[in-house]
Order: structure tokens, then C-alpha cells, then sequence
């Protein structure tokens, strides 16, 4: 079975400071990787996903992640964060089969936004 | 297309009580899924439709629980016997399995059991 691990509870960064949030997993094969999004009260907003391919991934709101098979590791970042992006942040992996797949979540990363 | 609906938004329910919610997924959208999220955690799945067959339910779905997605649109998910450990947000989600793309997630509904 398929974990998510994301170590930091809370990360506090300035505005306009960069940020990189860590998510590594455990599974057996070449899993589909996410990185959600969750505002207070809302639900979760997709940022990216990794299913193959290039392993430097592109998403929303200026975030990027990096895929490393030999580390596990799937971390988001930005280059420079603003004060909107306070919110949890949710990595998840999933088993890929034939496209077919039932991410498991991370318990999230709080980010703080001091201005 | 709105997105994913969820309905209510919140719901405070005494103990003991049933309760019912309704997900509307995105229209093309096949499968769709339930979570649940409690505080500080994050979401574990519960269970999942592809159209109207539920094809896997998790062990945290206990006999009080049962969801149903009857014409493979929307889908509604019931909890007999409210107990305060069921207390959380409740999640949907939607996927169209033909697209090779990511959940789409409604804003939940936040069980209180008082």
C-alpha cells in the first residue's frame, strides 16, 4: 500500500520569500503524484500532478514540482511566495493502473505568511 | 459546468441521529469519490463510484455508512446513528477516467455531532 509522508507540520516564510515544502511517499512502483491545495473551510484545489514524463512539473499560481525517483520525494515550490498563499498543503500519491487510481493523502503542511 | 456541489454546507446534528448529503460531480465526470477529513489530518479516502456501481469501499466505512450514486450522477452519502467520532468535513470528488487528469474536489460538508 501507498503512504505520504510530509514532515513539516506548519512552515512560517516572509512575503516574497522562497518556499519548498517536502512530501515523500512510499510505494513499489512508479506512482501519479499531487500536490493539492486547501484554503480555511474550502475544499482541496489541484496545483499539479506528476503522472510521467518530465520530471520537473509546471502547475497553478506559480508552484513547481520536482519528481526524484532515488529520493521519493515529489517537493513543491515557489520562488516567490505572497501573502494569498497562506493555506494547508496536501501531497498525494496513488497507484497508477491502467489509469485507473485512489490518491492517499499526506496529513498537510501548514504555510505562514508574515508580511 | 459549476464544479463539484456539495450539499450542506454544514450540518449540526444531535447524537444518535441520521443524517444525509449530496455530492453533484462535474457532468462528464464517471467516477466519483468520497473523503473524509478530520482536523489537522489529512483527507482518507472513504468510498467510490464508477457511474453507478460502487466498486470500493475503505474499512473506515462502517455499517452506518452507505452511499448510493443511483443514475451515476449525483451521489449521496448517509450515516445512521451519528456518533461525535463521525464529526468531520465530509469530502466529493470527480474524475473522468477517460481523461488522465486530476480529482476535482467540491467544498465539502462539515458534520458537528453534539
Amino acid at each position: 500500500a501507498q503512504s505520504v509522508t510530509q514532515p513539516d507540520i506548519h512552515i512560517t516564510v516572509s512575503e516574497g520569500a522562497s518556499l519548498e515544502l517536502r512530501c515523500n511517499y512510499s510505494y513499489g512502483a512508479t506512482p501519479y503524484l499531487f500536490w493539492y491545495v486547501q484554503s480555511p473551510g474550502q475544499g482541496l484545489q489541484l496545483l499539479l500532478k506528476y503522472f510521467s514524463g518530465d520530471t520537473l512539473v509546471q502547475g497553478i499560481k506559480g508552484f513547481e514540482a520536482e519528481f526524484k525517483r532515488s529520493q521519493s520525494s515529489f517537493n513543491l515550490r515557489k520562488p516567490s511566495v505572497h501573502w494569498s498563499d497562506a493555506a494547508e498543503y496536501f501531497c498525494a500519491v496513488g497507484a497508477a493502473s491502467g489509469g485507473s487510481y485512489i490518491p492517499t493523502f499526506g496529513r498537510g503542511t501548514s504555510l505562514i505568511v508574515h508580511p | 459546468d459549476t464544479g463539484v456541489s456539495q450539499d450542506p454546507r454544514h450540518k449540526i446534528t444531535k447524537r444518535g441521529q441520521n443524517v444525509t448529503f449530496r455530492c453533484d460531480p462535474i457532468s462528464e465526470h464517471n467516477r466519483l469519490y468520497w473523503y473524509r477529513q478530520t482536523l489537522g489530518q489529512g483527507p482518507e479516502f472513504l468510498t467510490y463510484f464508477q457511474n453507478e456501481a460502487q466498486l470500493e469501499k475503505s474499512r473506515l466505512l462502517s455499517d452506518r455508512f452507505s452511499a448510493e450514486r443511483p443514475k451515476g450522477s449525483f451521489s449521496t452519502l448517509e450515516i445512521q446513528r451519528t456518533e461525535q467520532g463521525d464529526s468531520a468535513m465530509y469530502l466529493c470528488a470527480s474524475r473522468n477516467d477517460r481523461v488522465n487528469d486530476g480529482y476535482t474536489f467540491g467544498s465539502g460538508t462539515r458534520l458537528t455531532v453534539v
